[in-house]
This record gives C-alpha cells, structure tokens and sequence, in this order.
C-alpha cells in the first residue's frame, strides 16, 4: 500500500521560505509511471494545485506560483520536496503531497491523483 | 486556465436519497475528468476518473458521467459516510483546476 507523509515546519515568516518534505513509502519515487505532486487548500476554502515534479527532475507548475516554487525530488531518500519562497499570509494553507498517477488504457492517458498525504497545516505569520 | 464551476456549492439531503451534482468546464476536457471526496481534516481521496471509472474500492453506489464540458456525480442512495464535500478536477491540461466544491450535508 502506498503511502505519502508531509513534514516540514508549521510556522513561516512572512518573507521567508517554506519548506516541505513528502517521504514515500510502499512506492518508489524511481517510477517512471507516476508525477509527484503539492496541491494546497487555504482554510476553510478549496483545492489549488501546484505543481509535479516526475522520477528524472522534470517538473510542471501552476503559472500563478512557477516564480516561487522550486521542486526537487531525492531518489535515495524516496522524497520530493516543496519550496516556496516570499510566503505572505494568503500562503497559509494545508499543504498536500499526492502521486498523480495514470491509466494506460485511454488514449490520451488519463490522469488521478491517487494516493495523497494526510496534509500539513502552514501558518505564514510572525 | 480551464475554470471549473460546480452547482450547487451545498447540499441538504437524507440517508437514502439519490443526489446528484454537476461540473461544468469552461472550455472541452473531453472526458479528464476526476471527482473527490473530502471529509473534514482529512485529504481527499479519489472516487472516479476518465469523468465515469470507479476507482477500484470505492462503492457502486457512486458513478460519473459527462463529457466535453458538462459532468455530473450521482450517489444513488447516500449513506451516512457520504456526508463530505465533494470536488471535480479538470486533468485535461495544466494547470489542472479544482471546482469550487459542493458540501453535502444531512437534513
């Protein structure tokens, strides 16, 4: 069963950089069948993705936050990780890791996000 | 960006009922369409994708139908672990988008 676990701090400054790690387990960050993915959720509101980041480095981003974002993935530690710098309080969000994964039979391939973590909370504040 | 609109935002419905909400696209996604549910605090997880699979696990009591720009989910007799909020996602071009999500509540 695959797993994901977020971790990182909960608490930003505003200006500063946030940084998250998403460690998975009964997978491998290795496949070349999955994106590893961030989508976040503001309080009380709803679902933004992101962006991917796949097993070789390539990555994808949501336009309205590619200047700050920075994805990294680390095949040793079976991690991805987020950053995402100049944070000001409309970043505060529950920060998901998720595996977008893909079904072969549908031509186009079609896209899910499948196996998801259990979300950390991020409070940009100081 | 593909903009997603989902109706209604919220929902008062009885165990037993047959519910159904909609997603409408702001251009074609052809069938890359995916809905969640999300219960309160915890993640959303995956009900179907490609607009009408069943990901595997998840009770026949959901289905998805649609194509092009206008879907729908129907639960056919809502138990009381489907009280959540549910949410569509376009995965027909990035940046994917999120509807805006619909709260099920019970009456």
């Amino acid at each position: 069963q695959v797993q994901l676990q977020e971790s990182g701090p909960g608490l930003v400054k505003p200006s500063e950089t946030l940084s998250l790690t998403c460690t998975v387990s009964g997978g491998s960050v290795r496949s070349s069948s999955y994106y590893w993915s961030w989508i976040r959720q503001p309080p009380g509101k709803g679902l933004e993705w992101i962006g991917y980041i796949d097993y070789s480095g390539s990555t994808n981003f949501n336009p309205s936050l590619e200047s700050r974002v920075t994805l990294s993935v680390d095949s040793s530690k079976n991690q991805f990780s987020l950053k995402l710098a100049s944070v000001t309080a409309a970043d505060t969000a529950v920060y998901y890791c998720a595996r977008l994964g893909r079904d072969n039979a549908y031509l186009p391939r079609q896209y899910y996000f499948d196996y998801w973590g259990q979300g950390t909370l991020v409070t940009v504040s100081s | 960006d593909i903009q997603m609109t989902q109706s209604p935002s919220s929902l008062s419905a009885s165990v037993g009922d047959r519910v159904t909400i909609t997603c409408r696209a702001s251009q074609s996604i052809a069938d890359h369409l995916n809905w969640y549910q999300q219960e309160p605090g915890k993640a959303p997880y995956l009900l179907i994708y490609a607009a009408s699979s069943l990901q595997s696990g998840v009770p026949s009591s959901f289905s998805g139908s649609g194509s092009g720009t206008d879907f729908t989910l129907t639960i056919s007799s809502l138990q009381p672990e489907d009280f959540a909020t549910y949410y569509c996602l376009q995965t027909y071009s990035t940046p994917y988008t999120f509807g805006q999500g619909t709260k099920l509540e019970i009456k």
